[in-house]
């Protein structure tokens, strides 16, 4: 069952940040939302989680809501390479759920030169 | 390389013949997932390991489907009386704690003519 509700495609000019939305109004509170990302023909890559405080890495910041009922995915100076479908996954982090990663459809974004 | 490996990553099959994926997780990780991704959709949960016990199986791993990893190492998946219906990238992932990042291999590749 779908937990989070993404927009399928999205395109960003190269250099400039690129934001995905993802809204998941039914979270828990001890569920993180996880982004993956997976270029063409290769498995998902991690790229970030968080449960409520932002977060950032060297890959990408994640921006949580206060109510935590959405979240924004930002890449702040897109390339090319980052041209790939962006799932957005709430999960818990032990028990029950822990270990199944409900991918959804995701975000396809194109990075365009 | 230290990522997760996989092999085949190709594998073209005629209906009824049985074939079998194995996946080399991170050497670790001590959790093995196993997913199915069919064209234009997200990667689908099919089971999951901690060491050598499976813990966990999605609804879509039919009796065709068995899923194995002896020693707690490698693992592998065979499907047995294969249909066209299996046509789809086999996905394997692993991680070191319940609720971690799982890290994916490349996917096998299935084609059932």
């Amino acid at each position: 069952d779908a937990k989070t509700t993404q927009p399928p495609s999205m395109d960003c000019a190269e250099g400039r940040a690129a934001n995905l939305p993802c809204n998941h109004s039914t979270i828990s509170g001890n569920e993180y939302v996880y982004w993956y990302r997976q270029i063409h023909s290769q498995g998902p890559q991690y790229i970030i989680h968080g449960l409520k405080n932002n977060e950032t890495n060297e890959m990408a910041s994640l921006i949580i809501t206060e109510d935590r009922k959405s979240s924004t995915l930002i890449l702040p100076h897109a390339t090319l390479r980052d041209t790939a479908v962006y799932y957005c996954i709430v999960r818990v982090a032990s028990g029950a759920g822990a270990n199944n990663l409900f991918f959804g459809t995701g975000t396809r974004l194109t990075v365009i030169p | 390389d230290t990522g997760v490996s996989q092999d085949p990553r190709h594998k073209i099959t005629k209906r009824g013949q049985n074939v079998t994926f194995r996946c080399d997780p991170i050497s670790e990780h001590n959790r093995l997932y196993w997913y199915r991704q069919t064209l234009g959709q997200g990667p689908e949960f099919l089971t999951y390991f901690q060491n050598e016990a499976q813990l966990e199986k999605s609804r879509l791993l039919s009796d065709r489907f068995s899923a194995e990893r002896p020693k707690g190492s490698f693992s592998t998946l065979e499907i047995q009386r294969t249909e066209q219906g299996d046509s789809a990238m086999y996905l394997c992932a692993s991680s070191l704690e319940v609720g971690g990042e799982q890290y994916f291999g490349p996917g096998t590749r299935l084609t059932v003519t």
